[in-house]
């Protein structure tokens, strides 16, 4: 079945940067996009980009970019999204979702990631 | 950005009772409109596209409508397993999401 695997809990230092991954499977990679959703402890959903894996074209909130940094590797069927220079404000899950033009179809189950010293 | 504005921040609703929820774009997005149910401790999930079409394998008792800027939500026979946050979401532009609208039962 359609599934989107992601990595673990992160707990980093402020000031550093963490790597997030979301590995496709049971469908072809490249035939949809890959949206990244930030949610916050007891807030709602933020979008912070999409990438096309298929040809690595990325879009992106205006509020996100520098922070985040959105890739993908086809040959693992991977979608990565780097943020840098965190802060307590990055604190929250992140997750990452398959997206068609009208909707996005399937979730991954997030990752928590905790700046703190 | 296109803001979508979801009035209730909370519902209160009894099994088996029908409940609306209405969520309002800031301009005109068409049918570009999606819910997501989100269960505590859980990722989203969809439940209706394009404003009106059931996402596959959603109950029949969940649907969607409106166009333009006015779209609403319904549950027709709560079941207590719909304890969520419901979410609405436009694509017609920059996805955007409504803040929310937490669905309590009696």
């Amino acid at each position: 079945q359609v599934q989107l695997q992601q990595s673990g809990a992160e707990l980093v230092r402020p000031g550093t940067s963490v790597k997030v991954s979301c590995k496709a499977s049971g469908y072809a990679f490249t035939n949809y996009l890959i949206e990244w959703v930030k949610q916050r402890p007891g807030q709602g959903l933020e979008w912070i980009g999409v990438i096309n894996p298929g040809s690595g074209g990325t879009n992106y909130n205006e509020k996100f970019k520098g922070k985040a940094t959105l890739t993908a590797d086809k040959s693992s069927s991977t979608a990565y999204m780097q943020l840098s220079s965190l802060t307590s404000d990055d604190s929250a899950v992140y997750f990452c979702a398959r997206s068609t033009t009208t909707c996005f179809d399937v979730w991954g189950a997030g990752t928590t990631v905790t700046v703190s010293s | 950005d296109i803001v979508m504005t979801q009035s209730h921040k909370f519902m209160s609703t009894s099994v088996g009772d029908r409940v609306s929820i209405t969520c309002k774009a800031s301009q005109d997005v068409s049918t570009a409109v999606a819910w997501y149910q989100q269960k505590p401790g859980q990722s989203p999930k969809l439940l209706i596209y394009s404003a009106s079409y059931r996402y596959t394998g959603v109950p029949d008792r969940f649907t969607g409508s409106g166009s333009g800027t006015d779209f609403t939500f319904t549950i027709s026979s709560v079941q207590a397993e719909d304890l969520a946050v419901y979410y609405c979401q436009q694509h017609y532009s920059t996805p955007t999401f409504g803040s929310g609208t937490k669905l309590e039962i009696k």
